[in-house]
């Protein structure tokens, strides 16, 4: 089984409505981030926690919120999704006194 | 100017071929590097550590060049299958655990 998983893998939605992504991971990971990512752009990081009473922002945090539910659980929630947040969103975990990152295999979002 | 730069390609060589991939830094405190695969609209995936006293693992070497801030990536004998997109990672002395990544550099090999 996947280390970080993501559901859902594909969404559909319609501009002004609430959504959530979810993410998680079995790899006792403190760190958890998500990112998005647009065609031809590298990864652009929204949020990021360090522990489950964490949060920050990242540099891209406008229109988005996050949760830390738990250790293992980071969820990311567009208010009020707009068409510009059409993209490729990724969770990611690090931990372990090292730096490198484990990424979900995405989420592909389109808001019409 | 981006904290982290990288030459988008795309780079397209035969196989067999050796190639190279750079990538500056602005931030000359960072602390840690790295190089990422990504396939095709998947998840990034570590390829690499980047240590100052040089990686190499199998066909792929890593090295960072402190004073000019930038880290290369050094495919040799280059395969069908390494076609991909590398991305760098680049973490600052001051926000550990947070690293800035740049846009990536395609590479496609070619029969």
């Amino acid at each position: 089984d996947a280390d970080v998983t993501q559901t859902p893998r594909n969404r559909i939605t319609k501009t002004g409505k609430r959504i959530m992504l979810e993410c998680s991971q079995t790899k006792g990971h403190d760190r958890m981030y998500w990112y998005r990512q647009d065609p031809g752009l590298g990864l652009r990081l929204i949020y990021y926690s360090f522990d489950v009473k964490d949060i920050n922002k990242g540099e891209i945090s406008d229109g988005y919120s996050v949760s830390r539910q738990a250790q293992a659980k980071f969820s990311l929630s567009l208010e009020s999704a707009i068409p510009n947040q059409t993209a490729l969103y990724f969770c990611a975990s690090g931990g372990g006194g090292v730096e490198t990152q484990y990424f979900g295999p995405g989420t592909r979002l389109l808001v019409l | 100017r981006k904290e982290v730069e990288q030459d988008p390609g795309p780079f397209n060589v035969p196989e067999g071929a050796t190639v190279a991939f750079n990538c500056t830094y602005s931030n000359s405190a960072s602390q840690s590097f790295f190089w990422y695969r990504q396939d095709c609209r998947k998840e990034p995936k570590l390829l690499m550590s980047v240590y100052s006293s040089g990686n190499e693992d199998g066909r792929f070497t890593a090295q960072l060049n402190r004073a000019s801030q930038y880290i290369s990536l050094l495919i040799r004998d280059s395969k069908l299958s390494d076609s991909a997109t590398y991305l760098c990672a680049v973490v600052g002395n001051t926000n550990a655990g947070k690293s800035t990544f740049g846009d990536g550099t395609t590479l496609t090999v070619k029969p």
